[in-house]
């Protein structure tokens, strides 16, 4: 069926090294494709959003892009922050009433 | 600022109980959700909602149910607590692009 699926963290590196989370998914079609943020204690935040092939989400440092070719929406920053710790989340939109479906979340450690 | 507000941060029952479980959304949105996360469980849907007194079932219905009388409030019921729904709930309102999100209620059931 259709599904989400992350790389499994936690993720643990140092300031300013590089982060890439992994995110594929399958569907019939072409969903919007999203990266939520959970920082400790609160609610899932929108990062960023892609809604058509090849296109390029951004916010705050972080990248995405649709890839339809490999059905991935890989995370990715250049430079962490000790702030950028926290739990995020892919996710795919499964239909036109605005559901999603998530994938397992992975935690990013970024330590000083 | 856009808000989802949920009720309570915090909640301790007893098994057996009837809980309710409260979101507010001020952004005039007809889709409302009901998630629950779980460690490597991501968020699975339990209801939405797409209009006043419309809902749907998700993925994990069982042993919830839900009420949608105005378009703004959007309340989760657990008919009879159990442990198995010890849990952190999330409550969403959204448009077709996007969800907005609470900050969730962390329900321990003892």
């Amino acid at each position: 069926g259709n599904s989400v699926t992350q790389m499994e963290g936690p993720v643990t590196l140092s300031e300013e090294a590089f982060l890439t989370i992994n995110c594929t998914y399958t569907a019939t079609g072409y969903p919007s494709l999203f990266w939520y943020v959970q920082y400790p204690g609160e609610g899932l935040q929108l990062l960023l959003k892609a809604t058509k092939a090849d296109d390029k989400g951004s916010n705050k440092g972080f990248e995405a892009t649709y890839r339809k070719e490999t059905t991935s929406f890989h995370l990715e920053k250049g430079s962490v922050q000790v702030s950028d710790s926290a739990v995020y989340f892919c996710a795919r939109e499964t239909d036109s009433w605005g559901k999603f479906q998530f994938g397992a979340g992975t935690q990013v450690v970024v330590t000083p | 600022d856009v808000k989802v507000t949920q009720s309570s941060r915090y909640l301790v029952k007893r098994t057996g109980e009837k809980v309710f479980l409260e979101c507010v959304q001020d952004m005039d949105h007809e889709n409302m959700f009901w998630y629950r996360q779980d460690p490597g469980l991501g968020l699975r849907l339990i209801y939405f909602s797409y209009d006043v007194k419309m809902k749907e079932k998700g993925d994990i219905p069982e042993g919830y149910s839900v009420s949608r009388e105005k378009k703004e409030r959007f309340s989760l019921i657990l008919e009879s607590a159990s442990t198995n729904q010890t849990s952190m709930y999330l409550c969403a309102s959204g448009s077709n692009t996007e969800a907005f999100f609470g900050q969730g209620t962390r329900l321990t059931v003892v």
